[in-house]
């Protein structure tokens, strides 16, 4: 069936530095992606997206591409801010149009 | 912008009483879901719905109820609260034809004493 995995939280981060959190899928064709963000005490917001392979999907800093050979969708920032300090949630959309979701991952950022 | 609203945003409430999460969008959205979600934790599927008198129950078992008997209006009712059912309860939908990427509510935290 359908699954996403991230990488555990939470990541611990100083502001400017690089930030990786990693995200690989198991599905059959080729589901489009998505990185979602939830920020305390609100709802998820979505944060950028990619329908095909190769895509690379861009927002707010942040980006992510779509990797077919390696069933891969890692979220990268080159430098982030005490203000990018949430959860973030990886998921595919299957061919019922349902998202399957990661578990989440933390993020803090410490000034 | 999208625009899907959930009342109350915040609800303390004793055993045994039934209560009622309201959700609302005005995109015009046929699919509407709700999750459960201890805060910030990993989402989990109750009640889908894609379109009026259509509701669908999700991957987690819930003692909760859903209607859909107008396209923009999606609540969850509880008939009697348990501190069990003490979570956060977040609300979306999604069109399709633009992507299918769900839109959320702000979500409704719920505690049962």
């Amino acid at each position: 069936g359908n699954s996403v995995t991230q990488m555990e939280g939470p990541v611990t981060l100083s502001e400017e530095a690089f930030l990786t959190i990693n995200c690989t899928y198991t599905a059959t064709g080729y589901p489009s992606l998505f990185w979602y963000v939830q920020y305390p005490g609100e709802g998820l917001q979505l944060l950028l997206k990619a329908t095909k392979a190769d895509d690379k999907g861009s927002n707010k800093g942040f980006e992510a591409t779509y990797r077919k050979e390696t069933t891969s969708f890692h979220l990268e920032k080159g430098s982030v801010q005490v203000s990018d300090s949430a959860v973030y949630f990886c998921a595919l959309r299957d061919s019922n149009y349902q998202l399957i979701w990661g578990a989440g991952t933390k993020l803090i950022i410490k000034p | 912008e999208a625009d899907i609203y959930q009342t109350p945003r915040y609800l303390v409430i004793g055993t045994g009483k039934k209560i009622t999460l309201e959700c609302s969008q005005t995109m015009g959205h046929d699919k509407m879901y709700w999750y459960q979600q201890d805060p910030g934790m990993e989402l989990h599927l109750i009640h889908y719905s894609y379109g009026v008198n259509s509701t669908e129950k999700g991957d987690l078992s819930s003692e909760s109820t859903v209607s859909r008997i107008r396209t923009e209006h999606f609540p969850l009712t509880l008939e009697s609260a348990r501190p069990s059912h003490t979570s956060q309860y977040l609300c979306a939908s999604s069109e399709p034809s633009t992507g299918g990427e769900q839109y959320f509510g702000p979500g409704t935290r719920l505690t049962v004493t």
